[in-house]
């Protein structure tokens, strides 16, 4: 069964340095999105990006992040200058079309910034 | 009131137990509607979407009651491997495109 893949497992950053969290989404899927989890909290959405562009972000989703597909495959999430507040899971989804259309989660990134 | 709101839980229950999970929402022109299991320090896994005719799949059912903007689900004769948080998820709707709003989750442990 086709999965979405997420690499790597586990980051560990100083503050202000740079991370990339890379993701391989199902392959004949469209619609891709990066949540986040802080231990203990809820699942909150980040991202979604659609045709080679951001479809919508939330408020989390600040002038420090950004994201790319820079090849067929990959879906990466960026983080200019990390904050002891971006310690969270990290978890890239992606569904195939309809707005119905379930959505699949990575495994996640645990980023731990020190 | 929030956006998914869910029993805060926990819920401990013996092997072989019933038990209900109740989540409501805010937004009306949501959509679709989803239960997710999550393991301790894992990703979020599909249990169940959720209909407006209701779903069975096994021992789980899920029940949406658009009016009062309520979904459940009921899982039968438990066992000690659905031990896990279940969250209840929605999506925004009005537009949106799918992103998914997610409840706290309510834990639940069974126990032999």
């Amino acid at each position: 069964e086709p999965e979405v893949t997420q690499t790597p497992s586990h980051q560990v950053t100083q503050m202000g340095q740079e991370v990339i969290l890379r993701c391989v989404p199902i392959s004949n899927h469209l619609y891709f999105y990066w949540y986040r989890q802080i231990l203990g909290q809820k699942v909150e959405f980040l991202v979604s990006f659609y045709n080679n562009e951001i479809s919508e972000k939330s408020e989390i989703f600040d002038d420090q992040f950004s994201v790319e597909r820079p090849d067929g495959s990959n879906f990466t999430l960026k983080i200019r200058s990390t904050k002891l507040e971006d310690s969270a899971m990290y978890f890239c989804a992606s569904r195939v079309a309809g707005l119905t259309d379930t959505q699949y989660f990575g495994p996640g990134t645990r980023l731990t910034v020190l | 009131r929030k956006e998914v709101e869910q029993d805060p839980g926990p819920f401990n229950v013996p092997e072989g137990a019933t038990v209900a999970f109740n989540c409501t929402y805010s937004n009306s022109a949501s959509q679709s509607f989803f239960w997710y299991r999550q393991d301790c320090r894992k990703e979020p896994k599909l249990l169940m979407s959720v209909y407006s005719s209701g779903n069975e799949d096994g021992r789980f059912t899920a029940q949406l009651n658009r009016a009062s903007q309520y979904i459940s689900l009921l899982i039968r004769d438990s066992k000690l491997s659905d031990s896990a948080t279940y969250l209840c998820a929605v999506n925004r709707g009005g537009g949106s495109q799918g992103n998914l709003i997610f409840g706290k989750g309510t834990k639940l442990s069974v126990k032999p």
